[in-house]
C-alpha cells in the first residue's frame, strides 16, 4: 500500500465549476498536510498547508483534513482557466531527526473557458 | 519567480557522458533538496542538505553525486546514466529542516533525457 494515494486524473471542468481534489494516506505519523500547484514547465509552489483536522480557507481555495479517515481535500470555488495545473498533495513526517515530505502523484486539472 | 534557479533547463546526454545540474537559491535558506519527478509517479526525494551537510541519501544510485559547496548552491553530478533516469530534476529549498520545512520553494527543474 502506497503511503499517499492521489487520483492522477486528468480532470476537466468548465469555468466557474467547483473542483474537488482528494488524497488518502495510510501513515498516522503525518503531521502537516499541503497542497502544491505545478504549472506546466514550472516547479511546484505551495498553495496551502494545514496541521489539524478541519477546514482552512484562502480566497477561492479551501483545504480540508479528516485525520480520522486519513483523507484530505482541496476545493476550488468559481474555478478559472488560470487554475489549470497539476495539484500535488504532500504530507510531512519526521524521520531520522528531520522533517521530509511525501507527495501524491498529482492530479492534472484543466478548466475550460 | 520563486527565488530558486536551475540550469540548464533542458539536457540531453548519452549514457557515457558526464554532466552537472546546478541549483542556486536567493532566499537565505539553510536546507536544500534534490527531487526526481517522473511521469505518473510521485516526486521522489533524492538528497537533502542542511548547512552544506548531506543529511539524507534516499538509496540513490552512485551515478548521481550531489555537491553542496555553500548554503546557496547545490549541484547534481551525473555520470553513466541509464535511459530510465530521464526525468524532471527539481531543486528545492526551505528555511531549515526542523521549522516549516514543509514550506519548500522549488526551482523550475531540469528536463533530462538520457539517450
Amino acid at each position: 500500500q502506497k503511503e499517499v494515494e492521489q487520483d492522477p486524473g486528468p480532470l476537466s471542468v468548465p469555468e466557474g465549476a467547483i473542483v474537488s481534489l482528494n488524497c488518502t494516506y495510510s501513515n498516522s505519523a503525518f503531521q502537516y498536510f499541503m497542497w502544491y500547484r505545478q504549472y506546466s514547465r514550472k516547479g511546484p509552489e505551495l498553495l496551502m498547508y494545514t496541521y489539524s483536522s478541519g477546514n482552512k480557507e484562502d480566497g477561492r481555495f479551501t483545504a480540508q483534513v479528516d485525520k480520522s479517515s486519513k483523507y484530505i481535500s482541496l476545493f476550488i470555488r468559481d474555478s478559472q482557466p488560470s487554475d489549470s495545473a497539476t495539484y500535488l498533495c504532500a504530507m510531512s513526517i519526521v524521520q531520522g531527526g528531520s522533517e521530509k515530505l511525501v507527495f501524491g502523484k498529482g492530479t492534472k486539472l484543466t478548466v475550460n473557458p | 519567480e520563486t527565488g530558486v534557479t536551475q540550469t540548464p533547463r533542458h539536457l540531453v546526454m548519452g549514457m557515457t557522458n558526464k554532466k552537472s545540474l546546478k541549483c542556486e537559491q536567493h532566499l537565505g535558506h539553510n536546507a536544500m533538496y534534490w527531487y526526481k519527478q517522473s511521469a505518473k509517479k510521485p516526486l521522489e526525494l533524492m538528497f537533502v542538505y542542511s548547512l552544506e551537510e548531506r543529511v539524507e541519501n534516499n538509496s540513490v544510485p552512485s551515478r548521481f553525486s550531489p555537491e553542496c559547496p555553500n548554503s546557496s548552491h547545490l549541484f547534481l553530478h551525473l555520470h553513466t546514466l541509464q535511459p530510465e533516469d530521464s526525468a524532471l530534476y527539481l531543486c528545492a529549498s526551505s528555511q531549515d529542516l526542523w521549522s516549516r520545512s514543509y514550506e519548500q520553494y522549488f526551482g523550475p527543474g531540469t528536463r533530462l533525457t538520457v539517450t
